[in-house]
């Protein structure tokens, strides 16, 4: 397996409060994204990164902002919580990028009141 | 833009019954295709991949081919098993990394 990690594994938390998801990978792999899955959606491709510093928008990227200092690490912030965020999280990393496979994390599950 | 549309479940069947998921895409260019498994309380797992046209992808006793023609990527497997039961979703990789998903289709295994 893959050697990826999120945390939180859970997480609570109120409207309007800032919210940072953690995602470490162990594979030096270039490539790290974050989805979220929500029923009848399957995932959706909320931010990616092609390496440190570098960063792209993906499909729901509204609310959401991403950074990435070191290889191993990157961040998913939401700023401020709102209630259409209430969701699955993935992480997922690839190699090279493009049609290379990705491998996915556990899964970070928020709940927004 | 791309997309990948697949089978609404859930799909109950029998233990050692046939099982086909059906898959369709749209997309520009040449994606590549893939199947992930989703168990209860985990992230996805990679089932099978297809990078070019009727490439046949197959794992644990299950298997897609990329049809290009027909636009498919049909996940099929001869004989089910109690621990098959997953979400399986379809996916489409196109070169821009733009990854799009399937809704997923709940399976059950019943013995």
């Amino acid at each position: 397996d893959a050697g990826i990690t999120q945390s939180p594994r859970h997480k609570v938390t109120e409207t309007g409060t800032p919210v940072t998801l953690r995602c470490h990978q162990t594979e030096n792999h270039r490539y790290m994204y974050w989805y979220r899955q929500d029923p009848g959606h399957g995932l959706r491709l909320i931010h990616y990164s092609y390496g440190v510093k570098d960063t792209d928008k993906g499909e729901v990227s509204d609310g959401y902002s991403v950074s990435r200092s070191k290889t191993e690490d990157f961040l998913l912030t939401l700023e401020s919580a709102t209630s259409s965020q209430t969701s699955v999280y993935f992480c997922a990393i690839s190699e090279q990028g493009e049609t290379e496979t990705q491998y996915f994390g556990p899964g970070t599950r928020l709940l927004v009141l | 833009g791309n997309s990948v549309t697949q089978m609404e479940g859930p799909v109950t069947l029998s233990e050692e019954a046939f099982l086909t998921i059906n898959c369709t895409y749209t997309a520009t260019g040449y994606p590549s295709l893939f199947w992930y498994v989703q168990y209860p309380g985990e992230g996805l797992q990679l089932l099978l991949k297809a990078t070019k046209a009727d490439d046949k992808g197959s794992n644990k006793g299950f298997e897609a081919t990329y049809r290009k023609e027909t636009t498919s990527f049909h996940l099929e497997k001869g004989s089910v098993q109690v621990s098959d039961s997953a979400v399986y979703f379809c996916a489409l990789l196109s070169h821009n990394n733009d990854m799009r998903f399937g809704a997923g289709t709940r399976l059950t295994v019943k013995p």
